[in-house]
């Protein structure tokens, strides 16, 4: 699986869009971007997923570059409950079954009022 | 709707002693997950099944760890002996067949402390 980088902490005012990096330049055809987040004490909660183009859902929209190096997780109107550990994972799909997840360090938000 | 039940939520136990930690993922879902978090490593994927078998295990630490299911909506995670570097918390995660691709659900944790 394709290593990605992400900052260790950001800040982010509470009503405006906490934009939040990830740098993956390994990564491979078939491989996909995948968020999740952890709010404190909890376990972790999928947030979105995608290959090439650019995805929205009710949380949140996900812009991948178009060489795929690079992506960008959006909340667009962050509140004091987006406050977690975001994590950037690149797996790829086996087609076979479910597959294990391998996070990393993560980038911890913090909205601040 | 229940979410992932895991069981219980905090131990504590002395060095040496039997851990057993017990999960029950999502009716219908067919897959499941173990993962470990500590400050140190972070979460790390211990070993997950489909349909009730064993897929990966390699990230069983060693030998004194074993995980079972024995039936699609029941897995324990053993630990014998359990010592104090075994202290973390303990996740199950489960997932349906042809569900949206590579969306896990978490339980709430095990908080386990080894003294």
């Amino acid at each position: 699986d394709a290593k990605t980088t992400q900052p260790p902490s950001m800040d982010c005012a509470e009503g405006r869009a906490a934009n939040l990096p990830c740098n993956h330049s390994t990564i491979s055809g078939n491989e996909y971007v995948y968020w999740y987040r952890q709010i404190h004490s909890q376990g972790p909660q999928y947030i979105i997923h995608g290959l090439k183009n650019n995805e929205t859902n009710e949380m949140a929209s996900l812009i991948i570059t178009e060489d795929r190096k690079s992506s960008t997780l959006i909340l667009p109107h962050a509140t004091l409950r987006d406050t977690a550990v975001y994590y950037c994972i690149v797996r790829g799909y086996s087609g076979g079954g479910a597959d294990g997840l391998t996070f990393g360090k993560g980038t911890h938000l913090i909205i601040q009022p | 709707d229940a979410g992932v039940i895991q069981s219980p939520r905090h131990e504590v136990t002395e060095m040496g002693q039997e851990v057993t930690l017990r999960c029950k993922p999502i009716s219908g879902h067919n897959s499941l997950f173990w993962y470990r978090q500590t400050m140190m490593r972070g979460l790390e994927l211990l070993i997950y099944f489909n349909n009730n078998v064993p897929i990966d295990d390699s990230g069983m630490p060693e030998d004194r760890f074993s995980a079972k299911m024995p039936n699609a909506s029941f897995s324990t995670l053993k630990i014998q002996p359990s010592e104090p570097r075994d202290s973390a918390v303990y996740f199950c995660a489960s997932t349906p067949a042809g569900g949206r691709l590579g969306e896990q659900f978490f339980g709430p944790g095990t908080r386990l402390t080894v003294l």
